[in-house]
Formats: structure tokens, C-alpha cells, sequence
């Protein structure tokens, strides 16, 4: 079954850029989505498609998806923005839905 | 206000059942693919089922596959989980979630949650 790695975690000093990586074999022919998620709540997609974003979502969230690699990017971070991140993937062949393992994001 | 309501959660012996449902209240689930997935106590999120609007396409994680079924009521918009054979494994928090467009999208809405304790 297809498999997507992230980082465990992800330090961002406040206001500067923090990216979190989605690895997968040949994930850039695949679309790809990221959800954040805070402490107690459900969570809320941030990316959609690889590079969409939805109306409510700041524009310093942004994404690309190429290759081996999909990449959540985070510009001007905030302390609102401390969260776990998820990636999603479908895996077409398999039929089901795959989650990355989540990158809990700091802001210091 | 557009919300997906989950219940049925609850604390149940290992090998025993529980059926979850799921309610849309001010949205209608009946032309979008709907999904469950869980997270269990301080870990990830892990999908676990997914229905399409018509019920034609079921597909489960492999996990659950043979366990747990998804199925609909279109004229009521809810969405049901029955879970046979639960394992202390399938303890967490279950969601439900909507495709934004057909089966296969990303997810636009979720519920709040609700929490499945299999336990003896």
C-alpha cells in the first residue's frame, strides 16, 4: 500500500517560514490535501489539491506538490498557527485514503 | 449553521458492537462521498471507511475491512458506522467527515467527534 512520510515536528521562530514535507513515491501525480488540527478540535483542511487554498485560510498558507515530495508552507508564522498538520493522499490502487503520521508545528 | 453531528460513542467490551451515526444539520450529505476516520488517544488520524453518494462504492481500511460496515439514509442525511468484532485496538475518537465533490475529495466538513472506548 502507498506510503507518505512528515517530520515528527517543525520549529518556526514567530514571523519567519516554516515548510513541512509529505514524502511519497511519485506524489506529484497525486493529489494531495493538509489539514490542521488543534488540540481538541477536528481538523480543518489548510490545502486542498496540492495548492488550493479555501476561502477562510490565510494567505501566508500556500502549497506545492512535485515529484517525490508535497510541501505545506507557512510564511509570517503566527502562535495561532502551533497545530499538528496532516497530509492526505488517495491511493487509487488500494482504494482507501492514507494520512501522513502528522507534524506538530512550534512557533517560538 | 452547517454542522455533521456524530453519536453512539460509548464504552464497549472487546468483541462486542457499536453503531455510530453521524447527522447533517443545515447541509445535505446526499450527493457527497462520506467518510469515517478515527484517531486514537494521542496518535494520528486514520481513515477507516468511505461511502459514495449512492451507496454503489464502499471501500475500508484494511484494519477494519470485514469488521466494520458504512452505509447511509439519504432521506434522513446520516451516515452509519456499525462496528462487529471491536478490539481494544479501535478505541478513539471517530469522525465523520464530507467530500467536498464525489467520492474521492478532500474533506469540507467534519464533525466534532465521538469517542469509542472498547475496553474490559
Amino acid at each position: 500500500s502507498y506510503e507518505v512520510t512528515q517530520p515528527l515536528s517543525v520549529s518556526v521562530a514567530l514571523g519567519q517560514t516554516a515548510r513541512i514535507t509529505c514524502g511519497g513515491n511519485n506524489i506529484g501525480s497525486k493529489n494531495v490535501h493538509w489539514y490542521q488540527q488543534k488540540p481538541g478540535q477536528a481538523p480543518v483542511v489548510v490545502i486542498y489539491r496540492g495548492d488550493y487554498r479555501p476561502s477562510g485560510i490565510p494567505e501566508r498558507f500556500s502549497g506545492s506538490n512535485s515529484g517525490n515530495a508535497a510541501t505545506l508552507t507557512i510564511s509570517r508564522a503566527q502562535a495561532g498557527d502551533e497545530a499538528d498538520y496532516y497530509c492526505q493522499v488517495w491511493d487509487s490502487d488500494a482504494t482507501f485514503y492514507v494520512f501522513g503520521t502528522g507534524t506538530k508545528v512550534t512557533v517560538l | 449553521q452547517m454542522q455533521l453531528v456524530e453519536s453512539g460513542g460509548g464504552v464497549v467490551q472487546p468483541g462486542k458492537s457499536l453503531r455510530l451515526s453521524c447527522a447533517a444539520s443545515g447541509l445535505t450529505l446526499r450527493w457527497s462521498g462520506m467518510h469515517w476516520v478515527r484517531q486514537a488517544p494521542g496518535k494520528g488520524l486514520e481513515w477507516v471507511a468511505v461511502i459514495s453518494y449512492d451507496e454503489s462504492d464502499k471501500y475500508y481500511a484494511h484494519s477494519v475491512k470485514g469488521r466494520f460496515t458504512i452505509s447511509r439514509d439519504n432521506s434522513k442525511d446520516t451516515l452509519y458506522l456499525q462496528m462487529n468484532s471491536l478490539k481494544v485496538e479501535d478505541t478513539g475518537v471517530y469522525y465523520c467527515a464530507k467530500s467536498y465533490s464525489g467520492t474521492v475529495d478532500y474533506f469540507d466538513s467534519w464533525g466534532q467527534g465521538t469517542l469509542v472506548t472498547v475496553s474490559s
